[in-house]
């Protein structure tokens, strides 16, 4: 089975400050993404990577950024947390080079809440 | 159906009863179509696939109908249980494209026991 680790089920944090959210998976998958889910809007694409070092922006970029150092580990990046990035952020991975082509697997997701 | 606003369709069902969850997509372009369950405070689940050069495909206790005349799709649940309330919600994509899914919004299944 696919495993896709994000390191904190609920985060609190005050506006203007820098937060990370970590996503790792076990295998050797190399397309990995980021979403933020809300109400009424479905999930969103932030950014998404398919190689190490590699990024690309989504659909919702600004205000954050990510990093991928090593291959089972991509990390988002908020900047400088403002209260609408309040919300439900989950990590996804495809297995393989396409993903075109084939389902992406989920973590079970970090709520943040910026006060 | 799919969601226009801030509250998700909602569909009840009689526990043991049939289930089906409809969703339009809008890309004639879409070739590959997925269902997702997703149940509170967990992430979505992968319940099924299928490319368009099918019009049927099965699962355990789940089917997947593909009508691409009126770019349709639905996920039917058959004998519909407790553990199935869920929110469903499908995904679509071009198969060859390196493109990101598009997913839905989704619809809500409460099962009635």
């Amino acid at each position: 089975d696919v495993k896709v680790t994000q390191s904190s089920r609920y985060l609190v944090k005050r506006t203007g400050e820098k937060v990370f959210l970590e996503c790792v998976q076990d295998m050797d998958h190399e397309n990995m993404f980021w979403y933020r889910q809300d109400p009424g809007l479905g999930l969103r694409l932030i950014y998404f990577s398919y190689d190490v070092k590699m990024k690309e922006k989504g659909d919702i970029p600004e205000g954050y950024s990510v990093s991928r150092e090593k291959k089972e580990r991509f990390s988002l990046i908020l900047e400088s947390a403002s209260t609408n990035q309040t919300s439900m952020y989950l990590c996804a991975i495809t297995q393989g080079g396409s993903w075109g082509n084939q389902p992406q697997h989920f973590g079970d997701g970090t709520r943040l809440s910026i006060l | 159906g799919e969601s226009v606003g801030l509250h998700l369709p909602t569909l009840s069902v009689q526990e043991g009863d049939n289930s089906i969850i409809n969703c339009a997509y809008s890309n004639s372009a879409s070739d590959y179509f997925i269902w997702y369950k997703q149940e509170s405070g967990k992430g979505p689940q992968f319940i099924i696939d299928i490319r368009s050069n099918m019009d049927k495909r099965q699962g355990q206790r789940v089917t997947v109908l593909l009508n691409k005349t009126v770019k349709h799709l639905s996920l039917q649940i058959a004998a519909t249980q407790p553990g199935d309330s869920a929110v469903y919600f499908c995904a679509e994509n071009t198969y060859s494209g390196n493109t990101p899914l598009v997913f839905g919004k989704g619809t809500r299944l409460s099962v009635i026991a």
